[in-house]
């Protein structure tokens, strides 16, 4: 079935270090694919998306690339901030459906 | 704009009751889903309801069900409660009738069942 595969987390770095999470999916089609954030204490937010191959994702200072050739869409961060701290969720979806699928989440944890 | 409200917050059972969750949504939103969240499974999708109706139902026992009513709010039901649904239950609401939507998620409802 359909699924989605995030690294194990938790995810340590320094502050204005470069952040990479891995996401990789199985999908018997093109699903348009999803990175939420749950900060401490509060619900899920998107944080960027994209809908088709070779689209890119970006909202403050995050980017993810739709890979349809290697099924991956990684999160990545040139410089983390302390408020970035929180449990990141990679996610897919089909037309028709109505359902999304979540990876288990990674936790990032940024030291000052 | 109030954000999608989710009732009770917090909430301790035993074996063998049942507990229904609500769930109100941003105003204008008519898709309401909902979501088992547990450490070690993440996210996993219970159903989706749109206008009254379930579109959409994930892979869990028939003691889960739910219904959503003509003003878009919603209910989730576990009935016979066993210790593995002791979980965060998140509702998400959305006002695009789209896979490519975005999901507003409530805080959640913890529910313990011991």
């Amino acid at each position: 079935g359909d699924s989605v595969t995030q690294m194990e987390g938790p995810v340590t770095l320094s502050e204005e270090a470069f952040l990479t999470i891995n996401c990789t999916y199985t999908a018997t089609g093109y699903p348009s694919l999803f990175w939420y954030v749950q900060y401490p204490g509060e619900g899920l937010q998107l944080l960027l998306k994209a809908t088709k191959a070779d689209d890119k994702g970006s909202n403050k200072g995050f980017e993810a690339t739709y890979r349809k050739e290697t099924t991956s869409f990684h999160l990545e961060k040139g410089s983390v901030q302390v408020s970035d701290s929180a449990v990141y969720f990679c996610a897919l979806s089909f037309s028709g459906t109505y359902k999304y699928i979540f990876g288990t989440g990674t936790r990032l944890k940024v030291l000052a | 704009k109030a954000g999608v409200t989710q009732t009770p917050r917090y909430l301790i059972k035993t074996r063998g009751q049942q507990v229904t969750l609500s769930c109100s949504p941003i105003s204008g939103h008519r898709s309401v889903s909902w979501y088992q969240q547990t450490p070690g499974q993440g996210l996993q999708f219970l159903f989706e309801y749109f206008s009254e109706t379930q579109r959409n139902k994930g892979n869990f026992p028939g003691r889960f069900s739910g219904r959503q009513f003509s003003n878009s709010r919603s209910e989730m039901n576990v009935s016979t409660l066993e210790l593995g649904d002791s979980a965060l239950y998140l509702c998400a609401s959305s006002l695009a009738d789209s896979h490519t939507g975005e999901l507003f998620f409530g805080e959640g409802s913890r529910l313990t069942v011991l």
